[in-house]
């Protein structure tokens, strides 16, 4: 069993819809987490730090239940641009960061 | 800035041979990370330099190794390659302090192995 794990996808979504990537971890002892975005052939780039509280920025919002131990990702009124892969990302001592596969989004005219 | 580099951007060996792969760090971080990313699938970690030696190791064998200069760059070296280390060798570069300071990734090197 992966230590990450994600719907691989792909989302196929129409602009403007409302998407949502879920996420769980394994190791309970993880202290940091985040969703970073991977366009094709590029590099992972951070989207956001994700925070038991809950976070916004702009039209993402990331949600973690640390009980549950699942991480969730909200994108309100896709855009085209938004068209990447989605890695779930959880850090352990000292910033090893454990990637999953990573969710396909992909958002249609 | 110029953020983290790394080359070569595409490397092509053969089965048996060696390849050393180059990163220098975003300004202002001092530890390096290595990571591998197979086709499909999410960077897997290798190894994290610190102060010039390796931190942390992830479940890669000894033909992974690594090194870290004074001004904190870094090479990845592996030795008697086989088919299945084609892959993109991602470089991402930190500060130590601070659990949720960001880690940024540097284009990669795309490693095939024939």
């Amino acid at each position: 069993r992966k230590e990450v794990e994600q719907d691989p996808g792909p989302f196929n979504v129409p602009e403007g819809a409302t998407v949502a990537f879920n996420c769980t971890y394994s190791n309970s002892a993880s202290q940091s987490f985040f969703w970073y975005r991977q366009d094709c052939r590029k590099e992972p780039k951070l989207l956001m730090s994700v925070y038991s509280s809950g976070n916004e920025d702009g039209r993402f919002t990331a949600q973690l239940n640390r009980a549950s131990q699942y991480i969730s990702l909200l994108i309100r009124d896709s855009k085209l641009s938004d068209s990447a892969t989605y890695l779930c990302v959880v850090g352990r001592s000292s910033y090893k960061l454990i990637f999953g596969s990573g969710t396909r989004l992909l958002v249609r005219p | 800035d110029a953020g983290v580099t790394q080359s070569p951007t595409h490397l092509i060996k053969t089965r048996g041979q060696q390849v050393t792969l180059r990163c220098s760090p975003k300004s202002g971080h001092d530890t390096v990370s290595w990571y591998q990313q197979a086709l499909g699938q999410g960077p897997q970690f290798i190894f994290q330099y610190y102060e010039e030696e390796e931190r942390q190791r992830g479940n890669f064998p000894d033909r992974f190794s690594g090194h870290q200069f004074p001004n904190y760059s870094s090479e990845l070296n592996v030795n008697a390659l086989l088919l299945g280390d084609s892959a993109l060798y991602l470089c991402a570069s930190s500060v130590s302090s601070g659990w949720n300071t960001e880690a940024f990734f540097g284009q990669g090197t795309r490693l095939t192995v024939v």
